[in-house]
């Protein structure tokens, strides 16, 4: 089946750093990845569509200028939180779709973000 | 836009019992549902999806949910619930029309299942 790696799994920084998560489909093309941030207890929302070889879109709220999306290739989406805060600390998830109109989102297992 | 509930935050069951975990949906036109699993700090891991055709849906690890259009309601089902089966789960709904934004989830809150030894 379709597998999505997120790395790193966990990661501690301090404020006012950068942190960069990796979202990788290992054995399919995706040209849609999806970023997620959980709070606890909460659902998953939305923060942005990552596209292929084009500009993320972000949704209501998200801060673009803050979580910096890339996705250069069909296989990797990259999610970088500029200048963390305290704020930020949270569980980003990643998924991607599989080619194929009803094929399901994948989702990555996450990573546990503490700024400290 | 499209909405789910899970009107449920837990649900506890013993080991062995069948068990249910509830979710309507709210969407124009016809929908796709699906259901998934988290487990503590992990990810979401795919169960089960309705796209169209029978209305009771067999998933993965024994669950099946069944679609029922009249009471927009998509509730995920097990017939023997096993301990390891404790965990979180999301209904999730998209829209079926194409476009910007269609394969984009709308997930519910997440309805934790204990089953009780």
């Amino acid at each position: 089946g379709a597998v999505v790696s997120q790395h790193p799994s966990r990661v501690i920084c301090k404020s006012g750093t950068s942190v960069k998560i990796e979202c990788r489909s290992l054995d399919f093309q995706a040209t849609t990845m999806f970023w997620y941030r959980q709070f606890p207890k909460q659902s998953l929302m939305l923060m942005a569509t990552s596209n292929e070889g084009s500009k993320a879109t972000y949704e209501q709220g998200v801060e673009k200028d803050k979580f910096l999306i890339n996705h250069a290739s069909l296989t990797l989406s990259t999610l970088t939180v500029t200048s963390a805060h305290p704020e930020d600390s949270s569980f980003y998830i990643c998924s991607a779709r599989a080619t194929g109109g009803n094929s399901p989102l994948h989702f990555g297992n996450g990573t546990r973000l503490t700024v400290t | 836009a499209q909405s789910v509930a899970q009107p449920e935050d837990q649900v506890n069951v013993a080991e062995g019992n069948p068990l249910t975990v509830k979710c309507t949906y709210s969407v124009s036109g016809n929908p796709y549902l699906f259901w998934y699993v988290q487990y503590p700090n992990r990810g979401l891991q795919f169960l089960l999806k309705y796209i169209t055709g029978d209305n009771l849906v067999k998933g993965s690890y024994g669950f099946e949910a069944e679609f029922n259009k009249s009471q927009t309601s998509f509730h995920l089902k097990k017939p023997s619930a096993l301990v390891s089966d404790s965990a979180l789960y999301f209904c999730a709904v998209r829209p079926t029309a194409p476009g910007a934004g269609s394969y984009q989830l709308t997930f519910g809150k997440g309805t934790k299942l204990s089953v009780i030894p």
